[in-house]
Parts: C-alpha cells; sequence; structure tokens
C-alpha cells in the first residue's frame, strides 16, 4: 500500500522560505513523478509543480521563480522550497503521485496535507 | 493555462437522486480529464481519470463522460456518504489545472 507521509514548517513570517518534505512508502519510487499541490480558500487547488527521480522539474509559471523541488532517492523523500513567502501563500500543501510521464498526470495517492500559515 | 470551470458551484439533492455535474475547459484537453471527492477536512480522492474511467474501489454509481472541452461526473442515486465538494482537474498540458469545486449536499 503506497503511502505519502509529509512534513514542515506550518507557520512562517513573510519572506521566509518555506520548506517541506514528503516521504514515500510503498512504492517504486523510481517510476512516477511526485508533485506539491496547495489549496487556499480563494484560490482552490493549485498544482505547484512535479519532479522524478531524475531530478527532471516542471514548475507552474506562477511559481517558477520561487519554488525549487528535490528529491533524495536513496531515502524515497521529495522536497519543496518556495522562498519570499507572503499572505497569498497561506494554504494547506499536498505532496500527491502523478503518473510516469511528465506532466499528463492525475493524482491517486496523496500525503496527508500540511497548513502552511504566513502571518507577521 | 487551460481554465477548468466547474457548474454548479453548489447543488442539494435528495437520498436517489441522479446528480450531474459539468466541468468546462478553456481549450480541447481530449480525454485528459480527473475527478476528485473530498470530503470535509479531508485529503482529495481520485474518482475517475481519463474521463470514465473509475479508479479501483469507487463505487459505480459515479460515472465520467464528455470529451474535447466538456465533461460531466455524474452520481447516479446519490447517497449521504457522497456530501462532498468534487472537483476536476485536466492533465492535458501543464500547468495542470483543476475546476473550482462544486459542493455537494443532502437536501
Amino acid at each position: 500500500q503506497v503511502q505519502l507521509q509529509q512534513w514542515g514548517a506550518g507557520l512562517l513570517k513573510p519572506a521566509e522560505t518555506l520548506s517541506l518534505t514528503c516521504a514515500v512508502y510503498g512504492e517504486t519510487f523510481s517510476a512516477y513523478y511526485w508533485s506539491w499541490i496547495r489549496q487556499s480558500p480563494g484560490k482552490g487547488l493549485e498544482w505547484i509543480g512535479e519532479i522524478n527521480h531524475s531530478e527532471s522539474t516542471n514548475y507552474d509559471p506562477s511559481l517558477r521563480s520561487r519554488v525549487t523541488m528535490s528529491i533524495d532517492t536513496s531515502k524515497n523523500q521529495f522536497s519543496l522550497k518556495l522562498n519570499s513567502v507572503t499572505a497569498a501563500d497561506t494554504a494547506v500543501y499536498y505532496c500527491a503521485r502523478g503518473g510516469k510521464t511528465m506532466v499528463q498526470n492525475y493524482f491517486d495517492y496523496w500525503g496527508q496535507g500540511t497548513l502552511v500559515t504566513v502571518s507577521s | 493555462d487551460i481554465q477548468m470551470t466547474q457548474s454548479p458551484s453548489s447543488l442539494s439533492a435528495s437520498v436517489g437522486d441522479r446528480v450531474t455535474i459539468t466541468c468546462r475547459a478553456s481549450q480541447d484537453i481530449t480525454n485528459y480529464l480527473a475527478w476528485y471527492q473530498q470530503k470535509p477536512g479531508k485529503v482529495p480522492n481520485l474518482l475517475i481519470y481519463a474521463t470514465s474511467t473509475l479508479q479501483s474501489g469507487v463505487p459505480s454509481r459515479f460515472s465520467g463522460s464528455g470529451s474535447g472541452t466538456d465533461f460531466t461526473l455524474t452520481i447516479s442515486s446519490l447517497q449521504p456518504d457522497d456530501v462532498a465538494t468534487y472537483y476536476c482537474q485536466q492533465y492535458n498540458s501543464a500547468p495542470l489545472t483543476f475546476g473550482g469545486g462544486t459542493k455537494v449536499e443532502i437536501k
């Protein structure tokens, strides 16, 4: 059974860097693309980007200048960094499993979600 | 970006009713359309992918149809357990985008 478990800081100040990590259990980690998705009351579900075991990445253009995704295949983990956060980045952040090709992915397994609040 | 527009934004129906939710894409996405169910306080759950393929374990009262720009999620007989918000998602091209959601309640 595939499980995604995520963690990271839940309260940030403006201009700080959001940092989240997602560990994958029970799955062939290298076979898939792994995504980050966020959900805020004002903007609904928003895809942030994806990464695979070869460190190929694809980011939403609106966030690309602030986003970095990385992967550690030895630990079956992938991570998200979003710098220069503002209140608009307040959301529940999810990690999720995509498919085996870049971009054309729906999400069949999700992490439990992490509420990140940006407030001074 | 491809915009995904869902309608209605909310609906209230009786147990046993047939419920239909519509999702319209701003451009042709062929059949690269998925549907998710999100119950209050829970994680989104994949219901349907490739427009009409039911994810394993999803009850057969859920079905999907459409192609191109217009898609539909149907619940053939609404059950109390179906109270949730439903989202469509296109995966034809990046950035992947979601609809705004349809909240389904029991009358």
